[in-house]
């Protein structure tokens, strides 16, 4: 079955450390990967896709189809990077959905 | 330019109840979609309407569904309410919709629904 699994519920890391946030995907198709980010009060928001290969607020993610995986990095974290973080999949079949993982929040430490 | 909106942004009904929640996508955008958000099962799509027209569906009931008017304006209904269905309802509009690799989607602020 298709799913998205994000481990970590909290992540918890100092300003100025490196962030790695965790994204496992499972499906049969060729993978559309999003990562998604919802700061404090605001809306959930794209951060970036896997198709269009950017750095977005200094946050990259390689799709890594070998480990089924799509992290999320970034070398040095700032206090603003706190917020929720989604990893989502799109199935591309005769009927296109969006499958979530189940968020991960990241906390930074002054 | 605006953004996405949802109206109301708070509901609380009763089980057996029927419930009809809002979207006004951006301008222009011609798709939206619907997720519902919850503890339990974290966000999970619903369906998505494009030019009036239902193009994709989650795996959720029937009591689940929706219309979008020629404004591109959708409203989501959940009939036979139970207790389960509680849940913060989003909606997100884009260009092109979910096919479209490129597009991005807007999301609203949502609508908080209690079923008491």
């Amino acid at each position: 079955a298709q799913r998205v699994t994000q481990p970590e519920k909290l992540l918890s890391v100092f300003k100025g450390a490196p962030v790695e946030l965790k994204c496992n995907y499972s499906y049969s198709g060729s993978p559309e990967l999003f990562w998604y980010v919802q700061y404090s009060r605001q809306r959930l928001q794209l951060l970036l896709r896997h198709i269009s290969r950017e750095s977005i607020k200094g946050f990259t993610a390689d799709l890594n189809k070998g480990e089924t995986s799509f992290h999320l990095k970034k070398p040095f974290a700032q206090e603003e990077d706190s917020a929720m973080y989604y990893c989502a999949l799109l199935l591309e079949d005769s009927n296109y959905q969006l499958i979530w993982g189940a968020g991960t929040k990241l906390i930074i430490k002054p | 330019k605006a953004g996405v909106t949802q109206t109301p942004r708070y509901l609380i009904k009763t089980r057996g109840q029927q419930v009809t929640l809002s979207c006004s996508p951006i301008s222009g955008h011609r798709s939206v979609s619907w997720y519902q958000q919850t503890p339990g099962q974290g966000l999970q799509f619903l369906f998505e309407y494009f030019s009036e027209t239902q193009r994709n569906k989650g795996n959720f009931p029937g009591r689940f569904s929706g219309r979008q008017f020629s404004n591109s304006r959708s409203e989501m209904n959940v009939s036979t309410l139970e207790l389960g269905d509680s849940a913060l309802y989003l909606c997100a509009s884009s260009l092109g919709g979910l096919s479209a690799r490129t597009d991005t989607q807007y999301f609203g602020p949502g609508t908080r629904l209690t079923v008491l």
